[in-house]
């Protein structure tokens, strides 16, 4: 089944943690994305690839960091310089310039 | 600077009774308009989606109408029902490689609806 896989599904960091977040998508997509959700808000835009080996800042960029080396993978990682990281995480691919994303089911992230 | 503005944040409607939700845009450039919906603990799903130069699209229940001349666009949603229940986001993007690509939403609109 093609779709986009995001893992883990429920994540614990530590403070001063850092911890990477996986995207895999088999959907041929070029664009990849990252979203930050908190409760009862809109989806936040923290980085985006519209090619390999590119990637560009979102609105919210500050205390991450993205690759983009495969087609296919899009991680994140949420730094030590995150203050405040707890949120659900998604990530999402689409034919460049396309508005019709498909996400994964996300990743809850909690700091403990 | 939020690019894509949505309104209500939420909404309770009656079961069959009709969910509007009405976002309004700031760039020109923008020429693809998406409907997300989403439940607690998913992703968004893609819903329904638009171009400029249509003002109206239905699928089934659900149904856009676009102003471009007011960079206005709303979702219907018809004969409500419980299962309908979830957070609904516009968005927008420009296929333009100068605007980055980049896919915008709004802030969401919770709604109920109530059997």
């Amino acid at each position: 089944d093609g779709g986009i896989t995001q893992s883990p599904k429920y994540l614990f960091r530590k403070e001063g943690q850092n911890v990477t977040l996986s995207c895999e998508q088999n959907l041929n997509h070029d664009a990849m994305y990252w979203y930050r959700q908190d409760p009862g808000q809109g989806l936040r835009l923290i980085y985006y690839s519209q090619i390999v080996n590119d990637f560009q800042k979102g609105d919210i960029a500050e205390g991450y960091s993205v690759s983009r080396e495969k087609k296919e993978s899009f991680p994140l990682t949420v730094t030590s310089a995150q203050k405040n990281p707890t949120a659900f995480y998604l990530c999402a691919s689409s034919i460049r310039g396309m508005g019709e994303a498909f996400f994964g089911q996300g990743t809850r992230l909690t700091v403990v | 600077q939020q690019q894509v503005k949505q309104s209500p944040q939420s909404l309770i409607v009656q079961k069959g009774g009709i969910s509007i939700i009405n976002c309004a845009y700031e760039n020109t450039a923008f020429d693809y308009f998406p409907w997300y919906q989403q439940f607690p603990g998913k992703g968004p799903a893609l819903l329904i989606a638009i171009r400029p130069d249509v003002s109206e699209k239905k699928e089934g229940r659900f149904t856009i109408s676009f102003n471009k001349s007011a960079k206005q666009f709303s979702l219907h949603i018809m004969d409500s029902q419980p299962g309908d229940s979830a957070t609904y986001f516009c968005a927008a993007i420009s296929g333009l490689a100068s605007s980055g690509n980049k896919l915008t939403f709004g802030g969401g609109t919770r709604v109920l609806v109530k059997p």
